[in-house]
């Protein structure tokens, strides 16, 4: 299948920085790319989603001002955690859709605020 | 809304068949999949299933839909302790979106 990978696959920092998470999709171009939250024994939780070129949507309840998405080109997403508190000490993981119905997941991303 | 449910855990002996079960809520959804996460890492598509399908087979994985109980089942056979992870079934909600379910621990013992 198709690789997707995120950088860094851990980051600790103080609480009030920005922590910057890039996503890339290796060996396809990815029209549509998805930012997923996962709580620690849960299911992952669908921050938000974008398209090459144009504004992110996101999900009820996730704040865009705090959670910036730049979906830079077709194999590139960047998430960043503005004004990070311990409240958002989580595994982040990205995804890239390929085609319509097959969807490749990076290896996730453990952000821990102290 | 949409709603796709699993039991939390399932354990088996190695060398036996696992049957992971999924009940979802969306009848519209056009493609339901199961997803593997091992510990720490991400997801990894294992199969999906067109909603026409009744049944799809790829080596040791059998997928079963049941479209008008809205019931999948991942069969894994002779199962390995390679294969001890959390299973998500997920279906494409009316946004075009992945829905997961809760996730299944699967714990293989030797």
């Amino acid at each position: 299948g198709a690789v997707v990978s995120q950088h860094p696959s851990r980051v600790i920092c103080k609480s009030g920085t920005s922590v910057k998470i890039e996503c890339r999709s290796l060996d396809f171009q990815a029209t549509t790319m998805f930012w997923y939250r996962q709580f620690p024994k849960q299911s992952l939780m669908l921050m938000a989603t974008s398209n090459e070129g144009s504004k992110a949507t996101y999900e009820q309840g996730v704040e865009k001002d705090k959670f910036l998405i730049n979906h830079a080109s077709l194999t590139l997403s960047t998430l960043t955690v503005t004004s990070a508190h311990p409240e958002d000490s989580s595994f982040y993981i990205c995804s890239a859709r390929e085609n319509s119905y097959e969807q490749y997941f990076g290896p996730g991303t453990r952000l821990t605020v102290t | 809304g949409e709603d796709v449910e699993q039991s939390l855990f399932l354990s088996v002996r190695e060398g036996d068949s696992s049957v992971i079960n999924c009940t979802y809520t969306d009848s519209s959804s056009t493609y339901l999949y199961w997803y593997k996460q091992e510990p720490g890492a991400g997801l990894q598509l294992l199969t999906y299933i067109f909603s026409n399908m009744d049944m799809k087979q790829d080596q040791r994985l059998t997928v079963l839909l049941n479209k008008k109980d809205k019931h999948l089942s991942l069969r894994i056979a002779d199962t390995q302790t390679g294969d001890s992870a959390i299973y998500f079934c997920a279906e494409i909600n009316g946004a075009n979106n992945l829905f997961f379910g809760t996730g299944t621990r699967l714990t293989v013992i030797p």
